[in-house]
Formats: C-alpha cells, sequence, structure tokens
C-alpha cells in the first residue's frame, strides 16, 4: 500500500534555528516524491519536487531510498515560514497521488 | 488569467441533498482532480482525470461522481450528502500528472 506519514502534527522553532519537518513513506516502486505548502489565506503550492534537486526558499529535501524518508530541511528558519506543510507522493498510477496528514510550522520572533 | 476557480465557497446541505461543485481552469491543463481535507487526514484524492471524456477514481471515490466533459471544467457531483461528506473540497490542475499541480481556493462543505 501506498502511504505518507508526517509524524508532527506542529512544529514549533523561534527565527534563526534550523527546522527539519519529517515525512515517510511506504512504496515499492521508485518514488517520486513532493512538498507542497499552504500560507494562510493561501492556496496549495508546490514548495519543492526530489526530481529537481533544488533549493526553493531556502528548504532542502533529499530523498533516502533506504530510511524511506524525503525530510524538509532549512538552517535557519524565518517568521514568513509559518504555514502548513503537506508531504505527497506520485503513486505507481501516475495519475494517483496520496497526501500526508500535513505538520504545521510555527516560526516564533 | 484566473488560474482554478472553485464555486461555491462555502455551501451547507442537508442529509440527501445533491449539488455539484464546480471547478474550472484557463490553463489548459489536461490533467484535473478533486482532493478532500480532513482534519488530521490531510488530502485524499476522491476522482481525477487526464483529459477531456476521460476520468477514473482515487483513493475516496464513493459517493461521488465526476465528468469531464470539456478541457476547462471538471465538476463534482454528491448525488445524496452525508454528514460524513463535511469537508474541505481542493480542485487542482496540472499540464500532465507530472508536473506542478496548481490548487483552487476550496470550497467549504457542511452537510447537516
Amino acid at each position: 500500500a501506498q502511504r505518507v506519514t508526517q509524524p508532527e502534527k506542529l512544529l514549533s522553532v523561534f527565527k534563526g534555528a534550523p527546522v527539519e519537518l519529517k515525512c515517510n513513506y511506504s512504496y515499492s516502486g521508485s518514488p517520486e516524491l513532493f512538498w507542497y505548502v499552504q500560507y494562510s489565506r493561501q492556496r496549495l503550492q508546490l514548495l519543492l519536487r526530489h526530481i529537481s534537486r533544488e533549493s526553493i526558499k531556502g528548504f532542502t529535501a533529499d530523498l533516502n531510498k533506504g530510511e524511506t524518508s524525503f525530510h524538509l530541511k532549512k538552517p535557519f528558519a524565518q517568521e514568513e515560514d509559518s504555514a502548513m506543510y503537506y508531504c505527497a507522493l506520485r503513486g505507481d498510477n501516475f495519475n494517483k497521488f496520496y497526501f500526508g496528514s500535513g505538520t504545521k510550522l510555527n516560526v516564533k520572533p | 488569467n484566473a488560474g482554478v476557480t472553485q464555486t461555491p465557497k462555502f455551501q451547507v446541505l442537508k442529509t440527501g441533498q445533491s449539488m455539484t461543485l464546480q471547478c474550472a481552469q484557463d490553463m489548459n491543463h489536461e490533467y484535473m482532480s478533486w482532493y478532500r481535507q480532513d482534519p488530521g487526514m490531510g488530502l485524499r484524492l476522491i476522482h481525477y482525470s487526464v483529459g477531456a471524456g476521460i476520468t477514473d477514481q482515487g483513493e475516496v471515490p464513493n459517493g461521488y461522481n465526476v465528468s469531464r466533459s470539456t478541457t476547462e471544467d471538471f465538476p463534482l457531483r454528491l448525488l445524496s450528502a452525508a454528514p460524513s461528506q463535511t469537508s474541505v473540497y481542493f480542485c487542482a490542475s496540472s499540464r500532465d500528472s507530472g508536473e506542478t499541480q496548481y490548487f483552487g481556493p476550496g470550497t467549504r462543505l457542511l452537510v447537516l
């Protein structure tokens, strides 16, 4: 079964502190993973995808197939990073996506 | 360029009533999808379409119907609403399923 797990519902950090949002997946094939973000009163939008191997707004995520993880990291959190973050997996039916339950990141001043 | 639009923004239904949630996009995207968002469960795929005339079931399709008669529109129908369908519904579109999905603003549905 394909599943995405985000173990933390809420993560609170202080401005300037490192942040890591955890994402684990279960999938037997070669996964395609994404991070989506929803800022307050804004639409859900793509933050990054693992195949792009890019850094967006200072965030990076590395696919670790051994640990079946795709954790989102940023070395120095900013207040504007406060948002809801969702990890998503594109399943073996390439037209189906599976989302985690989301982690709310709160960056305190 | 309005992107993905959804109507209505908010709706209250009584159990057993039917309604259609509208979704439209003006980006000529082939792939469109419907999700429901429930507390603690994230987004779950209801139905999706890879082009006009082609639809398929997602993870939680029961109680919902869709059709795709044009590239632009992808309505979601609730034939007989149930309280379990109280949720926030999101429509999304992308050029194809492998590309970035663009989400609509959501429809908040309350079934009494």
